[in-house]
C-alpha cells in the first residue's frame, strides 16, 4: 500500500527553527514528485513546492520562495519542509502529497496525514 | 497565478439528492484539474483528475464534467459520507499550482 507517514506535531517559538518529515512507503520514492500543501486554522488549501527525489530538483510557488525549504533524502524514502525562522503566521497543518505521475503537472493522489504546527511565544 | 473560483461556498442538500459543484478558472487550464473531499480533521482525498476521471475507488455518484474554464463536480443521490468540504485545483501552470476555495455540503 502507498503511505505517506508524517513527523508529529510541533510547537515552536518565534524565531526558532523546524524541519518536518514524510516518509513514503510502497512504491519508488524516486519515481514521484512530492508537494507540500499548507492549511490555515479553518482556512483553505495552498501549494507550497515540489521536489523530485530522484534528483532533487525542487520547485517553490512564488508565496513560499525564500520562507522554507523542501528536500529530500533518497537513501530513506523522506522529504522534508524546513523553515529557518518560523513567524507566528506559520501556525499550519502542513501536508505532504504525492504527484501520480513522474511529472509535477499532475493530481496528487496520496496524501500524507498532516502535521500541526503551532508558533507561539 | 491562476485564480480558482468555487461556488457555492455551501451547498445545503437533503441525503439522497443531488449536489451541483462549480469551479472557475481564471484563464484556462484545459482539463488538468482535480477535485478532492476533506472531511473535518482529515487530509484531502483525490476524487476526479482530469476533470472527469474518478480516482481509484471512489463510487460513481461522484462525476466531474467541463474544461477550459468551466468545471463541474456533480454528486448524485448524496450519502451522509458525502457532507464535506470540496475543492478544485488546477495543475496546468505549475510550480504555481492553486485551490480554489472550497465548497461546503452540508446537510439541509
Amino acid at each position: 500500500e502507498v503511505q505517506l507517514a508524517q513527523s508529529g506535531a510541533e510547537v515552536r517559538k518565534p524565531g526558532e527553527s523546524l524541519k518536518i518529515s514524510c516518509k513514503a512507503s510502497g512504491y519508488n520514492f524516486t519515481d514521484f514528485w512530492i508537494g507540500w500543501v499548507r492549511q490555515l486554522p479553518g482556512k483553505g488549501l495552498e501549494c507550497m513546492g515540489s521536489i523530485y527525489p530522484g534528483d532533487s530538483e525542487t520547485r517553490y510557488s512564488p508565496s513560499f520562495q525564500g520562507q522554507v525549504t523542501v528536500s529530500a533524502d533518497k537513501s530513506i524514502s523522506t522529504a522534508y519542509l524546513q523553515w529557518s525562522s518560523l513567524k507566528a503566521s506559520d501556525s499550519a497543518i502542513y501536508y505532504c502529497a504525492r504527484h501520480s505521475l513522474a511529472i509535477p503537472q499532475s493530481e496528487l493522489d496520496v496524501w500524507g496525514k498532516g502535521t500541526t504546527v503551532t508558533v507561539s511565544s | 497565478e491562476i485564480v480558482m473560483t468555487q461556488s457555492p461556498a455551501t451547498l445545503s442538500v437533503s441525503p439522497g439528492e443531488r449536489a451541483t459543484l462549480s469551479c472557475r478558472a481564471g484563464q484556462s487550464v484545459s482539463s488538468n484539474l482535480a477535485w478532492y473531499q476533506q472531511k473535518p480533521g482529515q487530509a484531502p482525498r483525490l476524487l476526479i483528475y482530469g476533470a472527469s476521471t474518478r480516482a481509484t475507488g471512489i463510487p460513481a455518484r461522484f462525476s466531474g464534467s467541463g474544461s477550459g474554464t468551466e468545471f463541474t463536480l456533480t454528486i448524485s443521490g448524496l450519502q451522509s459520507e458525502d457532507f464535506a468540504v470540496y475543492y478544485c485545483q488546477q495543475y496546468n501552470n505549475w510550480p504555481v499550482l492553486t485551490f480554489g476555495g472550497g465548497t461546503k455540503v452540508e446537510i439541509k
